[in-house]
């Protein structure tokens, strides 16, 4: 099976612009959630979608959204962005069918912005 | 609270030693997975092992162990036979009651391989 992939894997944005990054789950996942990673906060949930709903929700600001379509990809949308939203933005997917079922990451996106 | 604590920044160890990574976690659900994944320097989370709070025996895969002290609610991994590839960071993870729930992580541990 095909792990977990994430498009773009780098980008360079500048403050004020927008960016929307993908993930694809493995095959049969139904669930995918998002992080955020910095040296500074380590790694941070931002949200976690399944079956097209949002399931559980990080403590960040309303210019971080996602959403996830009936094939279980996903996208994440940050609006006006700030130089602190420079970070790896992680995807992870699970099955989600037995309990404390692990997750499996993706490679990351690295968004820097200018 | 924290929900995980991980308490070595970095960590050494010679090449062939084993080595053991700290994680200390919080819960009152009976309930709950531990996790613990390794984070190269390529960014990628790797899954590496997996222990449920009812499970009876301490997890192991191949060269990872995990030292599960439901007591004192620890969860150390255990890494024997430390190969260059093993220097990473590695993080100490929970989810707690079904699934559902969110994961939560530690702040990391960084080991390095000593040759």
């Amino acid at each position: 099976k095909a792990g977990v992939t994430q498009t773009p894997r780098y980008l360079i944005k500048t403050r004020g612009q927008q960016v929307t990054l993908s993930c694809s789950p493995i095959s049969g996942h139904r669930s995918v959630s998002w992080y955020q990673q910095t040296p500074g906060q380590g790694l941070q949930f931002l949200f976690e979608y399944f079956s097209e709903t949002q399931r559980n929700k990080g403590n960040f600001p309303g210019r971080f959204s996602g959403r996830q379509f009936s094939n279980s990809r996903s996208e994440m949308n940050v609006s006006t962005l700030e130089l602190g939203d420079s970070a790896l933005y992680l995807c992870a997917s699970s099955q989600d069918r037995r309990r404390q079922e692990t997750q499996y990451f993706g490679p990351g996106t690295r968004l820097l912005v200018l | 609270a924290q929900k995980i604590t991980q308490t070595q920044p970095g960590m050494f160890v010679q090449e062939k030693e084993a080595v053991t990574l700290d994680c200390t976690y919080d819960t009152s659900d009976p309930s709950y997975g531990l996790f613990w994944y390794k984070q190269p320097s390529s960014g990628e989370m790797i899954f590496l092992i997996y222990q449920g709070s009812y499970d009876q025996q301490n997890a192991t895969e191949g060269r990872y162990s995990l030292n599960f002290q439901k007591a004192r609610k620890s969860a150390n991994l255990v890494i024997s036979a430390s190969q260059l590839g093993d220097s990473a960071m590695y993080f100490c993870a929970m989810r707690e009651g079904p699934s559902g729930n969110q994961f939560y992580f530690g702040t990391g541990t960084s080991l390095t391989v000593i040759p």
